[in-house]
């Protein structure tokens, strides 16, 4: 099992749609959680950090479950300015950040 | 401000050259990274550095040298030896613990001719 994985997508969805990406890990250890976005060549940002259940900011929530060990994203009200991928990350061995491949969102009009 | 910054940001380089990335940072981080990226792939890390004077090799470092002389400094060169350079390449920092994010810089698109 890869330590980190996504559906890479596209998720191909309207303005205004809700749309839910998985993220799942293989470290069992693992503390914390974080979701980046990333636009087309640009650098990562962060979106939301994921350190016990969940967590809500806005449109954006973000959900734990260690006992199957995934992280999820979820995004209500989508926007046009949503379109990006979202790169999930997990502490891998000696706490090193590992990444997903991410998920690509396209929001159409 | 604070932040980290990458120079240049557009790179190209003949077979058979070494070339160096740099990496700058104000945010009084501990932990610097350096990652590859290519198109519709994640991020591969290359070597990470958790204090002055100290790296370690992550899943690719075949092909890249990297040095930790300062704390606010951790440039990347990519050898000649490095077979398929052409890539995104993203520095990033941290500061100490694995709970806190990343903060990237704008990155380097390495070009080989």
């Amino acid at each position: 099992r890869k330590e980190v994985e996504q559906d890479p997508g596209p998720f191909n969805v309207p303005e205004g749609a809700t749309v839910a990406f998985n993220c799942t890990y293989s470290n069992s250890a693992s503390q914390s959680f974080f979701w980046y976005r990333q636009d087309c060549r640009k650098e990562p940002k962060l979106l939301m950090s994921v350190y016990s259940s969940g967590n809500e900011d806005g449109r954006f929530t973000a959900q734990l479950n260690r006992a199957s060990q995934y992280i999820s994203l979820l995004i209500r009200d989508s926007k046009l300015s949503d379109s990006a991928t979202y790169l999930c990350v997990v502490p891998g061995g000696s706490y090193i950040p590992t990444f997903g491949r991410g998920t690509s969102l396209i929001v159409h009009p | 401000d604070g932040g980290i910054t990458q120079s240049p940001k557009y790179l190209f380089r003949k077979e058979g050259q070494n070339v160096t990335l740099s990496c700058e940072q104000n945010l009084n981080h501990d932990a610097m990274y350096w990652y590859r990226q290519d198109p519709g792939q994640g991020l591969r890390l290359i070597y990470y550095s958790q204090i002055v004077n100290d790296f370690q090799k992550g899943d690719i470092a075949e092909g890249y040298s990297v040095s930790r002389e300062k704390k606010e400094s951790f440039p990347l060169t990519v050898t000649s030896a490095q077979k398929n350079p052409t890539a995104f390449y993203l520095c990033a920092s941290r500061q100490g613990a694995s709970y806190n994010e990343q903060f990237f810089g704008p990155g380097t698109r390495l070009t080989v001719l």
